[in-house]
């Protein structure tokens, strides 16, 4: 398994404005993927980051708006850009650290006013 | 397209009694499956999961069914507590390229009635 923390826990912010998500792992993970949760759906893969090479984005979802660092096994941010409160959801980073199993984060509740 | 479908948005059950819920999906190349437990304001906890080449697998309470022909799943949890009460998410693994994803189900909220 593995012990994956996010900061912030949750924030409100205003529209326009711009929030980066920090994802920590404790052990080396070649992939890690930074989902979203909007409220009563599913939760949606944005995008998968490869340490050393640009990330991966689901239809749907560019790099403008939703920018992903990766500088090392271990960590991970994701930006979100030009907030509007379309962009109200819960944002999740999952690791597999081997095998099948996706383990993810806490989350960071996100509310854009 | 949704490919994982969980049909029933909520389960309410005795506790003691037998929860089950399902989970079908259309896509034939999915090779593993999985099943996510979510409580309020916490991320997804893996529960237990099943390759496509068996039909069953256990763990403690939890037994995960998989009926390949009816592209169908279901989560049994045998006694229900009340602290299983909580959002379980389906998931379905399939290969993209060199790596792997999952696509989720919307989720079935469970109620363990005490």
């Amino acid at each position: 398994s593995a012990v994956i923390s996010q900061k912030p826990s949750r924030d409100i912010c205003q529209r326009g404005t711009s929030l980066t998500i920090q994802c920590q792992v404790d052990s080396q993970v070649t992939m890690m993927f930074w989902y979203r949760q909007q409220p009563g759906q599913s939760l949606t893969l944005i995008a998968t980051a490869n340490q050393g090479s640009e990330a991966t984005y689901e239809s749907g979802f560019v790099i403008d708006k939703f920018p992903i660092s990766r500088p090392n096994l271990t960590f991970s941010t994701l930006t979100v850009s030009n907030m509007s409160p379309e962009d109200s959801s819960i944002y999740l980073c999952s690791v597999t650290p081997g095998g099948a199993t996706q383990y993810f984060g806490p989350g960071t509740r996100l509310l854009v006013l | 397209d949704q490919q994982v479908k969980q049909n029933s948005p909520s389960l309410s059950v005795q506790e003691g009694r037998i929860s089950i819920l399902n989970c079908d999906y259309t896509n034939s190349m999915f090779d593993y499956f999985l099943w996510y437990k979510k409580y309020p304001a916490e991320g997804p906890t893996f529960l237990i999961s099943i390759s496509s080449i068996k039909d069953k697998n256990e763990d403690g309470r939890f037994t995960v069914f998989l009926n390949k022909s009816a592209k169908h799943l279901s989560l049994h949890i045998v006694p229900s507590q009340p602290g299983d009460s909580a959002v379980y998410f389906c998931a379905a693994r399939y290969k993209w390229g060199s790596n792997y994803k999952l696509t989720f189900g919307k989720g079935t909220l469970l109620t363990v009635n005490p």
